[in-house]
């Protein structure tokens, strides 16, 4: 079965400094990577996600996050942090090759971004 | 497209009363999702279903959840009797047929927010 694991529930960051959300998963086979957002009183939006292929994945509103196999990592970074990015953020994985892939969430991590 | 509609928003009801909510998938998605998102377990997934048909449940926590799905653009999430603890809040998702070698994905509903008092 897959797990994953979301270090810190909550980070803190300033505007304009580097965002750092830490995901480490759990996976008996090759997993497929996700990163959702969740806005206030929202769902939960698609980041990125990493499939095959490239394993630095880009994806909305400046975000990326790099799969490290070696690690069983896939850290979401953002270079600069905006007022606007404050929301919980979700890491997920699912198994691949499967006719359908479980999404399996963390726990989630609250970003807040000060002036 | 005006994406995955849930109703209602909100419910504040008794315990022992009877709830249901409501999802409309986003049309042509042939997988639905009942989620359920609270503090102490985060987010869980009760049900799914393909094509209309539920292929795993194994997620619903107790008889008093049921779900159904009669046609393709609209599927039920009923809890009876309800009680405190399942308040939480309730998201539906829907996704498109799986291509092979790849994976789509889901789009989340608002989210019903349930309190039983």
């Amino acid at each position: 079965a897959q797990s994953v694991t979301q270090l810190g529930s909550h980070v803190s960051v300033s505007e304009g400094a580097l965002v750092l959300l830490r995901c480490n998963y759990s996976s008996s086979v090759p997993p497929y990577l996700f990163w959702y957002v969740q806005y206030p009183n929202q769902g939960l939006q698609l980041l990125l996600k990493y499939t095959t292929g490239a394993t630095l994945v880009k994806g909305i509103n400046g975000f990326e996050a790099e799969f490290k196999k070696s690690e069983t990592s896939f850290h979401l970074t953002k270079p600069s942090a905006h007022m606007s990015d404050a929301a919980e953020y979700f890491c997920a994985v699912s198994i691949s090759g499967t006719s359908y892939g479980k999404l399996t969430f963390g726990q989630g991590t609250i970003l807040t971004v000060h002036p | 497209d005006a994406g995955v509609i849930q109703s209602p928003r909100h419910e504040v009801t008794e315990m022992g009363q009877e709830v249901t909510l409501r999802c409309k998938p986003i049309s042509g998605h042939d997988y639905l999702f009942w989620y359920r998102q609270t503090m102490m377990r985060g987010l869980e997934l009760l049900i799914y279903f393909n094509n209309n048909v539920p292929i795993d449940d194994s997620g619903m926590p107790e008889d008093r959840f049921s779900a159904k799905m009669p046609n393709a653009s609209f599927s039920t999430l009923k809890i009876q009797p309800s009680e405190p603890r399942d308040s939480a809040v309730y998201f539906c998702a829907s996704s498109p047929v799986r291509l092979a070698g790849d994976y789509n994905e889901q789009f989340f509903g608002p989210g019903t927010r349930l309190t039983v008092l």
